[in-house]
């Protein structure tokens, strides 16, 4: 069974503070997915991230950028220079393929305040 | 078109009525899901379609009763609910199962059962 933990239930900082966001998965496979997904107050999941679990490079994406490691089982997760508009729900995801029954597992996610 | 369109954006239904969800995609994605969010919880899967045909039923009451027309359209139709059913309904789709294609998700159905 595949299982993802983000164990900060809530962050809050300051504007301009770098802040980063843990997620540790667990699975058996050796092939799996990892996703990053941010939810706003008006509740539509967005696409941030995909990792496969072959590829542990590093990912920037102008203020964002995701450390993954498979040794630790950890794929974070940075904002540097947080803004207002970063304040939201954020949700780590793992998939593993199966025969045609992919599923998506969330982590229990992590809600971001940006503090102006 | 990249997007997910899901109607209604807000519905409230009494515990006798029959109502049904609606979920577009026009982005040739094969599977397509129906999730549900209660308050500060994450999403917990519900159905999957893949190529039109219902893949995983997540032990779902039978008071909820998906449908895929055609590859673009998903239904969840609604009947007899209980008032915590309330929750917000998202669907999804990616572009097939199995190969950790990115889920793309609408804006959700925020359901409210009275």
């Amino acid at each position: 069974a595949q299982k993802v933990t983000q164990a900060q239930t809530e962050i809050s900082v300051v504007e301009k503070e770098d802040v980063t966001l843990d997620c540790v998965y667990e699975t058996r496979d050796t092939t799996y997915y990892l996703f990053w997904y941010k939810q706003p107050p008006s509740g539509e999941l967005v696409f941030l991230i995909r990792r496969n679990s072959f590829d542990e490079q590093n990912e920037i994406s102008g203020r964002y950028s995701w450390n993954f490691q498979k040794s630790t089982s950890s794929f974070n997760f940075t904002i540097t220079a947080s803004q207002v508009v970063d304040s939201a729900v954020y949700f780590c995801a793992l998939s593993v393929p199966n025969f045609g029954n992919e599923k998506l597992t969330f982590g229990t996610g992590t809600r971001l305040t940006i503090i102006p | 078109d990249t997007e997910v369109t899901q109607t209604p954006k807000h519905l409230v239904m009494g515990m006798t009525n029959k109502k049904s969800l609606k979920c577009e995609q026009h982005m040739g994605h094969r599977a397509m899901y129906w999730y549900k969010q209660k308050a500060k919880k994450p999403p917990e899967l519900m159905f999957v379609y893949s190529y039109e045909k219902l893949s995983i039923n997540e032990s779902v009451p039978s008071r909820f009763s998906p449908e895929c027309p055609n590859s673009s359209l998903l239904n969840l139709h609604l009947h007899a609910l209980q008032p915590e059913d309330s929750a917000l309904y998202l669907c999804a789709s990616s572009q097939d199962m199995d190969r950790g294609y990115g889920y793309t998700f609408g804006s959700g159905t925020r359901l409210t059962v009275v």
